[in-house]
């Protein structure tokens, strides 16, 4: 089954404690992204990346670091996470062209206390 | 920043009639999407419609665009409890030198009843 896979779905953490949310994609997908979804905001772009080891700024990327090592993988670290960056993650991918839209994961609920 | 913006916010019909959801946006587009988000789920892509488009018909959905006023509408026809959701439009502006990738708006919930 063609999917964006993204992990964990639930996450508690506290400040300042380095954490990954993994992202992975089977559709041998250029584009990969991360959006967070806040409540009044919607969704916001974090990071992407157009192919392998090449990544961009979103709208909102400070506190995020991402790398692209793979083209099915697109990992999201927060170094140094800190209770404004709880929030809903997805992770999302598209074809380079998007014509047919972007397949989004299934979200990341991420809790820092 | 936000450049799609839906209208209205919340939208609650009788099961079987029809749902009007408006979104307009700011600069030039590829293309325009509609997805469909059950609550706390992921995005469900719906429909996409380019720049060169001015109506797409997919199932029940209806989706139209207006480029000279930079706004659309997704039509769904005979709604369904099932149709419970939030409906975003995103636009595509690759190349227009902002940030690729899709822009969101706040979304449309619109609630079936029974």
């Amino acid at each position: 089954e063609a999917q964006v896979t993204q992990n964990p779905r639930y996450l508690i953490t506290v400040t300042g404690k380095k954490l990954t949310v993994t992202c992975s994609q089977n559709m041998n997908h250029e584009y990969m992204s991360w959006y967070r979804q806040d409540p009044g905001l919607g969704l916001r772009q974090i990071y992407y990346s157009m192919n392998v080891e090449v990544t961009d700024k979103g709208d909102v990327p400070e506190g995020y670091k991402v790398s692209r090592k793979e083209k099915r993988n697109f990992p999201l670290i927060l170094e140094s996470p800190s209770p404004n960056q709880t929030s809903l993650y997805f992770c999302a991918s598209s074809l380079s062209d998007n014509v047919y839209g972007y397949t989004f994961g299934s979200g990341t609920r991420l809790t820092v206390v | 920043s936000q450049q799609g913006e839906e209208d209205p916010q919340a939208l609650s019909i009788q099961e079987g009639e029809n749902a009007t959801m408006n979104c307009s946006y700011k600069t030039s587009i590829n293309n325009l999407q509609w997805y469909r988000q059950n609550s706390g789920r992921g995005l469900v892509h719906l429909i996409l419609i380019r720049s060169n488009e001015r109506e797409k018909h997919s199932g029940r959905l209806r989706v139209t665009l207006d480029t000279s006023k930079k706004s659309s509408s997704l039509l769904i026809t005979a709604s369904r409890a099932a149709d419970t959701a939030s409906y975003f439009c995103a636009t595509d502006a690759r190349g227009g030198g902002g940030a690729d990738g899709l822009t969101f708006g706040k979304g449309t919930h619109l609630i079936i009843q029974p």
